[in-house]
């Protein structure tokens, strides 16, 4: 069975600082693994996602995400901190392909 | 601009009355989808439709059913809505022809029960 864990439901930065949030999946297949980020009642929007092509993945905004397989994780970073970062991240893997399973999310607080 | 648009943002309902959640998608999607979300538990699939007229339950299919007469548009329904259906819905869409899409949100839908 696939699942996603995100570790951390709330994580506190100063602005400036470097983001990590924290994601380990379990698949039986190669995963495709995506993060999305959620603002204040609004719909998710794909920050990034991994395919296989490189296991470092740019996005949207400034974040990253690197895959290993070694350690099942795709934890997503960013190395400045904004106050617009802050916001509901949600990591999600997709396997096999078209299940989508979504971690419980992590708050990102960004304080001044 | 791709768009999955759903109908009511916000919805207050009172107990035991029917709902209607409406969504559609202009990318022809093949697939779509009914999350509900609720703080620390993520996202939870009600229902999913993998083509015209088909439907699949999700994790947590009971007191919702669901419909889709067109490719375009599917609609969550509450036969009989209770309180502990007050929640976030979300509708996504997705292409089975993109192996490595991703889905596609609306906006929400927030939905109170009284």
């Amino acid at each position: 069975a696939q699942s996603v864990t995100q570790l951390g439901s709330h994580v506190s930065v100063s602005e400036g600082a470097l983001v990590l949030l924290r994601c380990n999946y379990s698949s039986s297949v190669p995963p495709y693994l995506f993060w999305y980020v959620q603002y204040p009642n609004q719909g998710l929007q794909l920050l990034l996602k991994y395919t296989s092509a490189a296991t470092l993945v740019k996005g949207i905004n400034g974040f990253e995400a690197e895959f290993k397989k070694s350690e099942t994780s795709f934890h997503l970073t960013k190395p400045s901190a904004h106050m617009s970062d802050a916001a509901e991240y949600f990591c999600a893997v997709s396997a096999p392909v078209g299940k989508f399973y979504f971690g419980s999310g992590t708050k990102l607080n960004v304080k001044p | 601009d791709v768009k999955v648009t759903q109908s009511s943002r916000y919805l207050v309902k009172r107990t035991g009355e029917k709902v209607f959640l409406e969504c559609v998608q202009d990318m022809d999607h093949e697939n779509m989808f009914w999350y509900r979300q609720d703080p620390g538990l993520g996202l939870r699939l009600i229902y999913f439709s993998y083509d015209v007229k088909m439907k699949e339950k999700g994790d947590i299919p009971e007191g919702y059913s669901v419909s889709r007469e067109k490719k375009e548009r599917f609609s969550l329904i509450l036969e009989s809505a209770s309180t502990n259906q007050t929640s976030m819905y979300l509708c996504a869409s997705y292409s089975t022809g993109r192996v490595s899409g991703e889905l596609f949100f609306g906006e929400g839908s927030r939905l109170t029960v009284l």
